[in-house]
C-alpha cells in the first residue's frame, strides 16, 4: 500500500535558522507531491506542489522542496525561518487518482 | 470570497445524537472529499466525490453518509454519534487537472460528550 512518512514529528528551531523537514513515499510510479501547511487554528494551505519538469520546486513565503525520485524523497527546505513560520507541516502524495495520502505531519516551533 | 466553507465551525453534542456538516465550493471544482483529522492531527481521507458521484469511500463506518446534491456541495451526515468521532472534519475540492492540489475548508470540530 502506499503511504508516506515524514521523519521529524516536531522541531523546535530560532528564527534565522535553516529548516529542511524530510518526507519519503512509497510508490514505484509517476507521483504528484505537495507539501500542506496549516497555521493554528487555520485549515491546510497549499504550499507547494511537483508534478513534472524541475525536481526543485519553489513554494510561497520563501519554502522550496526537492524531488529525489531514486530516494522516493520530497524534502522542504526554508533557508531562514520566522516566527511565523510556526505551524503543521503536511506532506502528500497523489498517483494519479482521486486519493491523495498525507503524511503524518511535522509540527514546526520557531522561537522568536 | 470564501473558496470553500463549511458549517458549523464547532459542534459540541451528546453520544447516540445525529448531526449534519455542510460544505460548499465556490472554486468551480469537479472533485470534493471529507478528511477527518484526529487530535494527533492525523489527516485521513473518508469520501471522494466526482461531479456528484461516489468515487473513494475510505472503510468509514455506515454512520457517516455523504450527500452531493450538486457539484458545488458535498455534505456529511453522521448518525448515532460515538466518543471517538471527536476530530476535526476539513471539507476540500480540487480541479479538473492532473495533480489533484487540493483547496480546504477552515473545518469543523466536532466534539461528541
Amino acid at each position: 500500500a502506499q503511504s508516506v512518512s515524514q521523519h521529524n514529528h516536531h522541531v523546535i528551531l530560532s528564527e534565522a535558522a535553516s529548516l529542511e523537514l524530510g518526507c519519503n513515499y512509497s510508490y514505484g510510479g509517476t507521483v504528484n507531491l505537495f507539501w500542506y501547511v496549516q497555521y493554528p487554528g487555520q485549515h491546510l494551505q497549499l504550499l507547494l506542489k511537483y508534478f513534472s519538469g524541475d525536481p526543485l520546486v519553489k513554494g510561497i513565503k520563501g519554502f522550496e522542496a526537492e524531488f529525489i525520485k531514486s530516494k522516493f524523497s520530497f524534502n522542504l527546505r526554508k533557508p531562514s525561518v520566522q516566527w511565523s513560520d510556526t505551524a503543521e507541516y503536511f506532506c502528500a502524495v497523489n498517483t494519479g487518482g482521486f486519493k491523495t495520502i498525507f503524511g503524518a505531519g511535522t509540527r514546526l516551533f520557531v522561537k522568536a | 470570497d470564501t473558496a470553500v466553507s463549511q458549517t458549523p465551525k464547532y459542534l459540541v453534542t451528546q453520544m447516540g445524537n445525529d448531526k449534519s456538516i455542510k460544505c460548499e465550493q465556490n472554486l468551480g471544482h469537479d472533485t470534493m472529499y471529507w478528511y477527518k483529522q484526529d487530535s494527533k492531527k492525523f489527516l485521513k481521507i473518508m469520501f471522494s466525490y466526482n461531479n456528484k458521484e461516489l468515487i473513494i469511500n475510505e472503510t468509514v463506518p455506515n454512520r457517516f453518509s455523504p450527500k452531493s446534491p450538486d457539484k458545488a456541495h458535498l455534505n456529511l451526515h453522521i448518525n448515532s454519534l460515538e466518543l471517538g468521532d471527536s476530530a476535526v472534519y476539513f471539507c476540500a475540492s480540487s480541479p479538473r487537472t492532473t495533480t489533484y492540489e487540493q483547496y480546504f475548508g477552515p473545518g469543523t470540530r466536532l466534539t461528541v460528550t
